[in-house]
């Protein structure tokens, strides 16, 4: 049971490139973040999908495009990378459905992303 | 102001010490709590979810206060594996469900 997968792992860019991370998880979850992790400033939420087909802005959208593909994978684009996008990169999952319901969220290992 | 704030630390103590960290939260609609722990260039990983009444888990002890709108984690104890950053995670309902991390607060224990 691998739980939430990402690839790269490391990835180097040049201002301007384009990339796409990947995320999936096996443990048939309904609901898929992407996050961002910086020095001081904790995870902020980029994206979120609460289920199959759907995908809504999380704090700092700007900059990115996501893609639920299936249940399974969700995707992370930039489509011009900037300086300001280096970060470690985080996919998770759980199985909120909506509501208030307590929910755990699974990470992955994380994407460290440097934008030259 | 944060919403979600935390005491960076470090906090820096001897095996077996008893340490607590606190957590404050802006909103008062907040609904769901948790303690994270990431270690170093690791992802983060659920420690415990926080409930009204209190709970606890072996060393660990988690608490609410909605009156001052705040979060405590309270380590008994302290191994050298509970060295890691600690994140308080708040979830709340204010036109779609938010879910916000804090920064973390480092904890180093010592031989």
């Amino acid at each position: 049971n691998a739980g939430v997968t990402q690839t790269p792992k490391f990835q180097v860019l040049k201002t301007g490139q384009s990339m796409t991370l990947q995320c999936a998880q096996d443990m048939n979850h309904n609901s898929m973040y992407w996050y961002r992790q910086d020095p001081g400033m904790g995870l902020r939420l980029i994206y979120y999908s609460a289920s199959e087909g759907t995908t809504d802005k999380g704090e700092v959208p700007n900059g990115y495009n996501v893609s639920r593909l299936n249940k399974r994978e969700f995707s992370l684009r930039l489509e011009s990378a900037a300086p300001s996008q280096t970060s470690v990169y985080f996919c998770a999952s759980s199985t909120w459905t909506g509501g208030t319901q307590q929910e755990t969220q699974y990470f992955g290992p994380g994407t460290r992303l440097l934008v030259l | 102001r944060k919403e979600v704030e935390q005491d960076p630390g470090p906090f820096n103590v001897p095996e077996g010490a008893t340490v607590a960290f606190n957590c404050t939260y802006s909103n008062s609609a907040s609904q769901s709590f948790f303690w994270y722990r990431q270690d170093c260039r690791k992802e983060p990983k659920l420690l415990m979810s926080v409930y009204s009444s209190g709970n606890e888990d072996g060393r660990f002890t988690a608490q609410l206060n909605r009156a001052s709108q705040y979060i405590s984690l309270l380590i008994r104890d302290s191994k050298l594996s509970d060295s890691a950053t600690y994140l308080c995670v708040v979830k709340s309902q204010i036109g779609g469900f938010k879910t916000i991390f804090g920064a973390g607060t480092r904890l180093f224990v010592k031989a």
